[in-house]
């Protein structure tokens, strides 16, 4: 059980294009779902919180125009980045909790290694 | 910032037991301490958590000392396929506390 689905899982785009990366829990509703990245050789950095139904939490250095979240339903929360630049090359992986609060794990998605040319 | 104290790497022989260190002084008494690992290319997977008792499932076991401060996850037969970064994660109990900040990992390089 727990499973998070991301999609796709590599995508190549122009500069200044955008590109979304989708986010589903397969066999549970998630309230609340998190957003992180992964330079190369680096640890995961979380950029935002989303939430079903209000406005993402972004953290800090994190742009939120660039990086559109949209948390519409209870199982799909998706990411734009929006006007992409070779430097936003990255892994973007997205999690979810299975309940509330810190006693319930987060399970990860299988990422998406996005390259922008 | 992450709270976790973890060595930058690790080697264990095949078969023998991987023993990995965190170091947590300043959790809080209502914090949880998690276990990830990443194999290469791939989203974190879960191992264990827990709050102040021992735990065990079918992947680990994790020993948390009395005072908190320390903990150990224990593979007990490491395997090839258990090469990865392992995090060790202190993580908030509630829901506004509960974001998982990942440190750096210990590299564990299981070896035949």
């Amino acid at each position: 059980g727990a499973v998070v689905s991301q999609h796709p899982s590599r995508v190549i785009c122009k500069s200044g294009t955008s590109v979304k990366i989708e986010c589903r829990s397969l066999d549970f509703q998630a309230t609340t779902m998190f957003w992180y990245r992964q330079f190369p050789k680096q640890s995961l950095m979380l950029m935002a919180t989303s939430n079903e139904g209000s406005k993402a939490t972004y953290e800090q250095g994190v742009e939120k125009d660039k990086f559109l979240i949209n948390h519409a339903s209870l199982t799909l929360s998706t990411l734009t980045v929006t006007s992409a630049h070779p430097e936003d090359s990255s892994f973007y992986i997205c999690s979810a909790r299975t309940g509330t609060g810190g006693g319930s794990p987060l399970h990860f998605g299988n990422g998406t290694r996005l390259t922008v040319t | 910032d992450a709270k976790t104290t973890q060595p930058p790497s690790m080697d264990c022989a095949e078969g023998r037991a991987a023993n990995l260190p965190c170091n947590h002084s300043t959790i809080s008494g209502n914090e949880y301490v998690y276990w990830y690992r990443q194999i290469h290319s791939q989203g974190p997977q879960y191992i264990i958590h827990g709050l102040k008792n021992n735990e065990t499932n079918e992947m680990a076991s994790l020993i948390i000392t009395e005072d908190r401060k320390s903990s150990t996850l224990i593979l007990p037969h490491a395997t090839l396929r258990d090469t990865a970064v392992y995090y060790c994660i202190v993580r908030g109990a509630s829901r506004n506390t509960d974001k998982l900040i990942f440190g750096t990992g210990t590299r564990l390089q299981v070896f035949p």
